[in-house]
């Protein structure tokens, strides 16, 4: 165990379905991410919260909303989404000394595989 | 634009060979720059950092070495064993403490 933990690690889902995918920290760290990983692609950056507020949002479609209720949980909310959205989602965390600067060294969960039929 | 490149999507080595993995990057000035190993159905896991300033860096059996002059990492793993087999992961971060990755390598180490 990496100290992140994520659920469910398998979801299936049709084109109208709303799910949830929920990610919990047990390391103290201050900052969140979602990361999109699909097939022959580079780690997609989609969201981070850096001391529970919400910094970047990398273009990523209104289908997929984040919430961060506090520095140890990160859910991303899914709404309609694409059978293009198929991918293992993953979220990490990281001990930012000051927003927007400092070595991020990332501590990923083991990710959430994501099938939308 | 910016870009990350590592070299070939798969590298077959025998047991006991040097593995030498390349991280290639434009456009970028990177404060550092990262190394992760990910295993099929796991999450990405950290092994080294290496910061601009830095020529190398050492853990055990795994050596990187980063030139800012021509823009690439090197990333070897003496002594290989099957064991090492996964796909390991370069990434780029400005001071920003925005990671940028590149897709990956997949190592195969042969009995």
């Amino acid at each position: 165990e990496t100290g992140v933990t994520q659920t469910p690690r398998h979801l299936v889902m049709g084109m109208t379905n709303k799910k949830s995918l929920k990610c919990e920290q047990h390391l103290g760290h201050n900052a969140m991410y979602w990361y999109k990983q699909s097939a022959k692609k580079p780690l997609e950056l989609m969201f981070v919260y850096n001391f529970k507020e919400q910094t970047e949002n990398n273009s990523v479609p209104s289908r997929f909303s984040p919430e961060c209720p506090n520095s140890s949980h990160l859910f991303l909310h899914l709404h309609t989404l694409q059978p293009e959205d198929s991918a293992l989602y993953l979220c990490a965390s990281s001990q930012v000394n000051q927003p927007g600067s400092g070595a991020n060294v990332l501590t990923f969960g083991a990710g959430s595989r994501l099938t939308v039929l | 634009s910016q870009k990350i490149e590592q070299n070939s999507e798969a590298l077959n080595i025998q047991e006991g060979k040097t593995a030498t993995l390349t991280c290639n990057y434009t456009n970028y000035s990177p404060a550092y720059l990262q190394w992760y190993r990910q295993d099929p159905g796991r999450g990405p896991v950290f092994l080294l950092l290496i910061r601009e300033n830095e020529k190398e860096k050492r853990k055990e059996r795994l050596k990187v070495t980063f030139d800012t002059t021509l823009k690439q990492s090197l990333f070897h793993i003496t002594a290989s064993q099957p064991a090492d087999s996964a796909t390991y992961l370069c990434a780029l971060d400005t001071n920003a403490g925005k990671s940028t990755f590149g897709d990956g390598t997949t190592l195969t180490v042969k009995p």
